[in-house]
């Protein structure tokens, strides 16, 4: 069982808020990231890390914004949400130096519905 | 850059039956490749996986099939059961510190009572 952790599971926002998905691992992982998924759908990678003070765009474009001042810690921010925003996002941390290479852990999600 | 292709994305079988998903990937540099399960209104979970010093990786009723020179891989679920339906994903990476994993589309398996 991985022990990362996002909240909140599922937030409902109108249309302009400010909101920030917390994500925190307590495995020690160098490396994290966020996906973003809707339902059954495929997995795109908007934000990763390989360490404090790291980030990196994703695949995907996203108008969010991530940090990385702690090892543990990973949030994402949209500034102004919008309903195109409305979808789940993942996420997720792997160890830079396990032998497993670069099996990644996911999150439960946090389902973020903006009206 | 890597590109994973997986096929179907839909099945449904029978109950009992045997499953297959096929994922076909681009980079030959790619040596670590692991299979992921997302039950509904779960984040994915780790299955199996496999590196590619080996051709095949067996747990339970669960297998995964290398082959690198014609560069795919399946996952084969035998005997399959109600809790086997899912969204199954599968994935490929070259093992090191700096390589990003990528995901295939996903395939959605139901099982039919």
């Amino acid at each position: 069982e991985a022990d990362i952790y996002q909240t909140p599971r599922y937030l409902v926002i109108g249309t302009g808020k400010k909101i920030t998905l917390e994500c925190s691992q307590t495995m020690g992982h160098d490396k994290m990231y966020w996906y973003q998924q809707d339902p059954g759908m495929e997995l795109h990678l908007i934000h990763y890390s390989y360490g404090v003070n790291s980030t990196e765009k994703g695949d995907l474009s996203s108008e969010s914004t991530v940090s990385r001042i702690r090892t543990e810690h990973f949030p994402l921010t949209l500034e102004s949400a919008r309903p195109s925003h409305t979808s789940q996002y993942l996420c997720a941390s792997s160890d830079r130096n396990s032998y497993s290479g670069n099996t990644i852990y996911f999150g439960e999600g946090s389902w973020l519905t903006v009206v | 850059g890597e590109n994973v292709e997986q096929h179907p994305s839909t099945l449904s079988v029978q109950e009992g039956d045997s499953a297959v998903i096929k994922c076909t990937y681009s980079d030959s540099a790619s040596n670590y490749f692991p299979w992921y399960k997302q039950e509904l209104g779960k984040g994915p979970q780790l299955i199996i996986d496999i590196r590619s010093n080996v051709g095949e990786k067996k747990d339970q009723r669960i297998a995964v099939t290398l082959n690198k020179t014609a560069k795919h891989f399946s996952l084969h679920i035998t005997e399959t059961q109600p809790e086997d339906s899912a969204v199954y994903f599968c994935a490929a990476s070259p093992l090191g510190s700096a390589s990003k994993i990528i995901f295939g589309s996903g395939t959605r398996l139901s099982i039919r009572p």
